[in-house]
């Protein structure tokens, strides 16, 4: 597996709760990804990063923001967590220029009562 | 934006049979189209994959096909052994991001089952 942690991998919170993952990286690649995961949805892209301060959204990112202040760390933040946002968290990794291929991280569950 | 579906959702099959899993996809400028597999409580991992200059690849026991005038792509697995049981993701590139990587839309996923 490429060298992705992801941190914490289960955490159960409170509604109104702010909430942290992050994902860290030793590969030094370039672009770095948030999905989620929810059954029948497949993994739906969150917010990406193509470069330390470079961010954007994907397609469900209403809820969310994220952070890059260091090539090996992408943060997701939930500034107020919801029942919905209850869901399996997957960072991924992609190489820089000529590679499409994306890795990705252990997963975090996140539980949101 | 780009609009992947995978069919079927549940497959079952017998060990040794083949399996088939299709997928189609919206976008017409999309041109990478990766396979995951994800088996319980792992992430998913890429399997093989194949671009949109290529009709065919295969690795070993799979194979992907592509046909890009009627906007598809399909995963085939031959000699079906128990541990190929796990849920198949199919995704299409949404395009790339400042110049290189990839956006990637991802269908629902099958799961499947070989049955011993």
């Amino acid at each position: 597996d490429a060298g992705i942690t992801q941190s914490p991998r289960h955490k159960v919170t409170e509604t109104g709760t702010p909430v942290t993952l992050r994902c860290h990286q030793t590969e030094n690649h370039r672009y770095m990804y948030w999905y989620r995961q929810d059954p029948g949805h497949g993994l739906r892209l969150i917010h990406y990063s193509y470069g330390v301060k470079d961010t954007d959204k994907g397609e469900v990112s209403d809820g969310y923001s994220v952070s890059r202040s260091k090539t090996e760390d992408f943060l997701l933040t939930l500034e107020s967590a919801t029942s919905s946002q209850t869901s399996v968290y997957f960072c991924a990794i992609s190489e820089p220029q000529g590679a499409d291929t994306q890795y990705f991280g252990p997963g975090t569950r996140l539980t949101v009562l | 934006g780009e609009n992947v579906e995978q069919h079927p959702s549940t497959l079952s099959v017998q060990e040794g049979d083949s399996a088939v899993i299709k997928c189609t996809y919206s976008d017409s400028a999309s041109n990478y189209f990766p396979w995951y597999k994800q088996e319980l409580g792992k992430r998913p991992q890429l399997i093989i994959d194949i671009r949109s200059n290529v009709g065919e690849k295969k690795d070993q026991r799979i194979a992907v096909t592509l046909n890009k005038t009627a906007k598809h792509f399909s995963l085939h697995i031959t000699e079906t052994q128990p541990e190929d049981s796990a849920v198949y993701f199919c995704a299409a590139s949404s395009g790339p991001i400042k110049a290189a990587g990839n956006k990637l839309t991802f269908g629902g996923g099958t799961r499947v089952l070989v049955k011993p």
